[in-house]
C-alpha cells in the first residue's frame, strides 16, 4: 500500500487551462503539504493544512486553491495556467507537524508540463 | 530568517569512496535537522535526523552529526556504493514546516 499517493503522476495542458492534483495518505497523519519543486530542484513550501484546517499559505498565486475534504485528502487545483507553473508538485505528509520532529513523508510527485 | 545552505554539485566519486556533503543553516531557537534523499523519478525519502544538540542520526551507513556550535549538520558515508546516485537534501523545521537546502546532486561511478 502506498503511504502518500497523487494522481496524476503527469500532466500536460496548454496554458489558460484549470487542472486538479490529488493527494490521498493512508498513515493517519493529521498534516498535509504541497511541495513546488523547479527545474533545478529548489523545493519551495505552498500550502499546509492540519486536520482540514489552513495552516501555512505562502506567497502562492491565488489561482492555486488547495482544499482538503478531510485529513486524509489534501487537492490542489489550478487556474488559468501559466508557463512558469510548469514543475513538479510533491504532497507530503506528517504527524504532529513538523514542530514534532519526525519529518515528512512524501509522495512520489506531479510533473506539471504547461504548453 | 532560517535558512539551509549545503554544497553546490555535482559531486562525483568513486565506489567505495568517503562522502562527505556539507550543510550549515542559520535558525533561531533549536530546530530538528534532516537529510532527505531522492533517486530519480521519485519523491523525497527521509534518510536521517537529528532533533537537538549533540544527536547523531544514522542509517544505510549514512551519518550526520547535530553541531550547534557550528551550526552545521555534515553528512557522511565511508563507503559509498553506484546505487547511493541520488540527490540529497538538509533541511531543518521552522515552525510547522521543514525549509530545504538547494540538494547536491551525487554521481557514483562504479
Amino acid at each position: 500500500d502506498t503511504a502518500v499517493s497523487q494522481t496524476p503522476k503527469y500532466l500536460v495542458t496548454q496554458m489558460g487551462n484549470d487542472k486538479s492534483i490529488k493527494c490521498e495518505q493512508n498513515l493517519g497523519h493529521d498534516t498535509m503539504y504541497w511541495y513546488k519543486q523547479d527545474s533545478k530542484k529548489f523545493l519551495k513550501i505552498m500550502f499546509s493544512y492540519n486536520n482540514k484546517e489552513l495552516i501555512i499559505n505562502e506567497t502562492v498565486p491565488n489561482r492555486f486553491s488547495p482544499k482538503s475534504p478531510d485529513k486524509a485528502h489534501l487537492n490542489l487545483h489550478i487556474n488559468s495556467l501559466e508557463l512558469g507553473d510548469s514543475a513538479v508538485y510533491f504532497c507530503a505528509s506528517s504527524q504532529d507537524g513538523a514542530r514534532a520532529g519526525y519529518g515528512y513523508t512524501f509522495g512520489s510527485g506531479t510533473r506539471l508540463t504547461v504548453v | 530568517g532560517d535558512s539551509v545552505t549545503q554544497m553546490e554539485g555535482p559531486v562525483t566519486l568513486s565506489e567505495e569512496a568517503f562522502l562527505t556533503i556539507n550543510c550549515t543553516y542559520t535558525a533561531t531557537g533549536y530546530p530538528s535537522l534532516f537529510w532527505y534523499v531522492q533517486y530519480p523519478g521519485e519523491g523525497l525519502q527521509l534518510l536521517l535526523k537529528a532533533t537537538k544538540a549533540d544527536d547523531k542520526g544514522s542509517n544505510k551507513g549514512f551519518e550526520a552529526t547535530y553541531r550547534k556550535e557550528t551550526t552545521s549538520f555534515h553528512l557522511e558515508k565511508g563507503s559509498v556504493q553506484v546505487s547511493d546516485s541520488a540527490v540529497y537534501f538538509c533541511a531543518l523545521t521552522r515552525d510547522d514546516k521543514i525549509i530545504f537546502g538547494k540538494g547536491t546532486r551525487l554521481h557514483i561511478l562504479p
